[in-house]
């Protein structure tokens, strides 16, 4: 099946430095990947839907100055969280579309394991 | 009023019992409609599309009601490997594919 992989799976930083989480399909090509964010006892947020070769669309509300992706190649994405708060400690999760046809397989998308991040 | 909707829970149920999660979602246009399932610090993971006609998957029965907006699960012969957070899922209509995730329902299968 689809496999998604996420780096690292868990960080540490102190506040006001910055930090890059990497996503990456192993085995197929995701032309679109998303970014969540889940804070404890809720639910996944997205907060960008990144494409290849192109722009981030980043949700309301969501700083694109602060939350950079970029999605340099179909098995790519990198989310870097700048200039971290301790606010920002949260678990960040990418997924990719799986890009199969079908209206139900189009919309499937299979998750990469996260990243919990902790600014202190 | 929320895009998706569940019941938090939690839910605990013996071992073997029937249990029933329930969604509602508010956008009518939605037409992708899915369960996922999410383990304690995990990724959430693909557990079942609903289909307009219901479909079942082993233990697992998804139900879709357009006219009301509403989706269910129901497992059956409940496992202590079935505990966990049970998200409802739809999709946003556009052509971005992107998807809401309910807040989930905690279930936990006691011994």
């Amino acid at each position: 099946g689809a496999v998604v992989s996420q780096h690292p799976s868990w960080v540490i930083c102190k506040s006001g430095t910055s930090v890059k989480i990497e996503c990456r399909s192993l085995d197929f090509q995701a032309t679109t990947m998303f970014w969540y964010r889940q804070f404890p006892k809720q639910s996944l947020m997205l907060m960008a839907t990144s494409n290849e070769g192109s722009k981030a669309t980043y949700e309301q509300g969501v700083e694109k100055d602060k939350f950079l992706i970029n999605h340099a190649s179909l098995t790519l994405s990198t989310l870097t969280v700048t200039s971290a708060h301790p606010e920002d400690s949260s678990f960040y999760i990418c997924s990719a579309r799986s890009g199969l046809a079908g209206i139900q397989r189009a919309y499937e998308q299979y998750f990469g394991p996260g990243t919990r991040l902790t600014v202190t | 009023r929320k895009e998706v909707e569940q019941d938090p829970g939690p839910f605990n149920v013996p071992e073997g019992a029937t249990v029933a999660f329930n969604c509602t979602y508010s956008n009518s246009a939605s037409q992708s409609f899915f369960w996922y399932r999410q383990d304690c610090r995990k990724e959430p993971k693909l557990l079942m599309s609903v289909y307009s006609s219901g479909n079942e998957d082993g233990r697992f029965t998804a139900q879709l009601n357009r006219a009301s907006q509403y989706i269910s699960l129901l497992i059956r012969d409940s496992k202590l490997s079935d505990s966990a957070t049970y998200l409802c899922v739809v999709n946003r209509p556009g052509s971005a594919r992107q998807l809401t995730f309910g807040s989930g329902t905690q279930l936990t299968v006691l011994p």
